[in-house]
């Protein structure tokens, strides 16, 4: 069984650019998260998607920070404008069902805003 | 807001060692989970937790629910060096399946 895929693996852009992330979740797992790592921290948790609908945003910067999963497979993480304190890895989590809370995680996209 | 206490921040032992670690907390979790993460890569669950006092092994890995909700512990038995990296503890409150994470227990290993 494939694992969480995101592209892509590095990006480096100037403040102020914008900035996208693909994932595509585990086959079948119909709950997706995206979380923000800093570097010597935990993971945070940014968004939560159940299928195509949000369960929980309440700890993205919405004024900079947009995400989508339209036909509630893929999503896209968005940012723009970047800031320096953006620099992170952006990791990608999926679960079967939101009960057993399982998330298995992709390899994340680790994000330099110079 | 919710915070996970993970300690001790790191750890330098010798192959073949025991390690222990652990995640407290003021607030009660319903499910506890201990992840790895290796340099480059994203964490890779390890042991899943479920109910109070459960105490679940994964080959050399042994991980318990504390009986008051609010602590998991993780055991490593027998080190060897493929076992270095990050260790990350995660507890879920609730039913929505937001996880909070620990600040990571970094493991280092000499051969």
């Amino acid at each position: 069984e494939a694992g969480v895929a995101q592209s892509p693996r590095y990006k480096i852009i100037e403040k102020r650019q914008s900035v996208a992330f693909w994932c595509n979740p585990i086959s079948g797992h119909a709950t997706l998260y995206w979380y923000q790592q800093i570097l010597g921290q935990g993971p945070k948790l940014l968004i939560q998607f159940q299928n195509n609908g949000v369960v929980d945003d309440s700890q993205l910067p919405k004024d900079r920070f947009s995400a989508e999963r339209l036909k509630g497979v893929d999503s896209t993480l968005k940012i723009q404008p970047a800031k320096l304190e953006d620099s992170a890895v952006y990791l990608c989590a999926s679960s079967l069902v939101r009960g057993r809370n399982e998330q298995f995680f992709g390899p994340g996209t680790r994000l330099t805003v110079l | 807001g919710q915070q996970l206490n993970q300690s001790p921040q790191s750890m330098f032992i010798q192959e073949g060692e025991d390690v222990s670690m652990n995640c407290t907390s003021s607030s009660i979790f319903n499910t506890w989970l201990w992840y790895k993460q290796d340099p480059g890569e994203g964490p890779v669950l390890l042991i899943a937790l479920y109910k109070a006092g459960e105490l679940t092994s994964n080959g050399r890995l042994t991980a318990q629910f504390g009986i008051t909700r609010k602590d998991s512990f993780l055991n490593i038995s027998a080190s060897i060096p493929s076992d270095v990296g990050i260790y990350f503890c995660a507890g879920q409150s609730g039913n929505t399946g937001k996880l909070i994470f620990g600040q990571g227990t970094t493991l280092q290993v000499k051969p």
